[in-house]
């Protein structure tokens, strides 16, 4: 299946490096953000979040780091893999009278090189 | 425990005609959020069902629709099909609408001719 458009920003890494992937997010008033890994042919898999009342999150090789100021969160994965490669979606949850609402942002495609 | 499930996986239909869509949720879920993906405009958000009932909707046109059993299990309908409808059409499931993680379905790809 497609996961990824025309003109979706690229990051290129060599196995084993550490990659950062930015995404700005649009309504300060967001209380939970996801990140989402999404591989071709596939639905996005769920891979970390962080509620607004954290700065860091720490994973399985995986940190979510959320600036609410500027309205940022960026996603570190460690020691990059070729099983990494991915478009990554974050998405941020616009609280709704409770019910959930997901906006998510244009992803980033990761390619990793061997 | 079986993840989100999509039927049919690829479907091909003209202009005019109506699709029907399935989705069932991971076991235990309640909550069903429907998708649309596309290169130009990315995930998009189209409704939200719990308790049978409609909780959330996005920007669609009438006519895209759905409904929700009492298994939990999901449908969405787009009738008078247009070429612009041709997406990834994704299924999500979380345990309660409150509970922000949402686990996706591999999708259905619908393509319109």
């Amino acid at each position: 299946g497609e996961s990824v458009g025309l003109h979706l920003p690229t990051l290129s890494v060599q196995e084993g490096d550490n990659s950062i992937i930015n995404c700005a997010y649009s309504n300060s008033a967001s209380d939970y953000f996801i990140w989402y890994k999404q591989e071709s042919g596939k639905g996005p898999q769920f891979i970390i979040d962080i509620r607004s009342n954290m700065d860091k999150r720490q994973g399985q090789r995986v940190t979510v780091l959320l600036n609410k100021t500027v309205k940022h969160l960026s996603l570190q994965i460690a020691a990059t893999q070729p099983g990494d490669s991915a478009v990554y979606f974050c998405a941020e949850n616009i609280p709704n009278t409770g019910f959930q609402k997901l906006v998510f942002g244009t992803g980033t495609r990761l390619l990793v090189s061997p | 425990k079986a993840g989100v499930t999509q039927t049919p996986r690829y479907l091909i239909k003209t202009r005019g005609q109506q699709v029907t869509l399935s989705c069932s949720p991971i076991s235990g879920h309640r909550s069903v959020s429907w998708y649309q993906q596309t290169p130009g405009q990315g995930l998009q958000f189209l409704f939200e069902y719990f308790s049978e009932t409609q909780r959330n909707k996005g920007n669609f046109p009438g006519r895209f629709s759905g409904r929700q059993f009492s298994n939990s299990r999901s449908e969405m309908n787009v009738s008078t099909l247009e070429l612009g409808d041709s997406a990834l059409y994704l299924c999500a499931s979380s345990l309660t609408p409150s509970s922000n993680t949402q686990y996706f379905g591999p999708g259905t790809r619908l393509t319109v001719l």
